[in-house]
């Protein structure tokens, strides 16, 4: 049981060049969710999910986009990638009515 | 606004010595209160949650919390850390709209 799958782990893109994250889950959570994680300021919410079709914006949604096409798979895509996007990148998932997360392992992208 | 706030971004202590770990949180999140310990270049785990019941929590690794009501503290306590508990804890909290928000980390360094 894998949990929460985040490839790729490591990137390194260009200022202008476009990419997508994968998340995947294998316990049929219904939400899931796009944090970025920055020195001093915790993780925040970018984008997430309650269902399969679904998305929303979260606190800092400005550069990137989402698709949840299947249950258990939520892409984050940055169309034109900038120095400001270089972070931690985190998906979680949950059930409705159970409160605990379960975390991904992270994607470290750097914006050159 | 609704928030949760670390008091301390770092907190150096010696081996077996013990430690506590400042989180308050805002009048307007939930009382649905969360520690998560993130080990370098890891994702997030959760230590422990408080939902309801008794004030006192237990979590992993000997890790124990208290819910206080009248402070809108949930404070993180171990009795003899380790050396391997050297990494970043996380206070979360729901919000009003059902999503965690997170504070902006505490970095626990355990000296030998």
């Amino acid at each position: 049981n894998a949990g929460v799958t985040q490839t790729p782990k490591f990137r390194v893109l260009k200022t202008g060049q476009s990419m997508t994250l994968l998340c995947a889950q294998d316990m049929n959570h219904e939400y899931m969710y796009w944090y970025r994680q920055d020195p001093g300021m915790g993780l925040r919410l970018i984008h997430y999910s309650v269902g399969e079709g679904t998305t929303a914006k979260g606190e800092v949604p400005d550069g990137y986009n989402v698709s949840r096409l299947k249950k258990q798979n939520f892409l984050l895509g940055l169309e034109s990638a900038a120095p400001s996007q270089t972070s931690v990148y985190f998906c979680a998932s949950r059930e409705p009515g159970h409160y605990g997360y379960t975390f991904g392992s992270g994607t470290r992208l750097t914006v050159v | 606004a609704q928030s949760v706030t670390q008091l301390d971004s770092q907190v150096p202590v010696f081996e077996e010595a013990p430690v506590e770990l400042r989180c308050n949180y805002s009048s307007s999140v939930s009382v649905y209160l969360f520690w998560y310990v993130q080990y370098p270049n890891q994702g997030l785990q959760l230590l422990l949650k408080y939902l309801s019941g008794s004030t006192l929590v237990k979590g992993i690794n000997g890790f124990e919390a208290e819910f206080n009501k009248s402070q809108t503290s949930f404070h993180l306590r171990k009795p003899s850390v380790h050396i391997s508990d050297t990494a970043e804890y996380f206070c979360a909290a729901y919000d009003n709209t059902d999503k965690l928000i997170f504070g902006t980390g505490t970095r626990l360094q355990v000296f030998p």
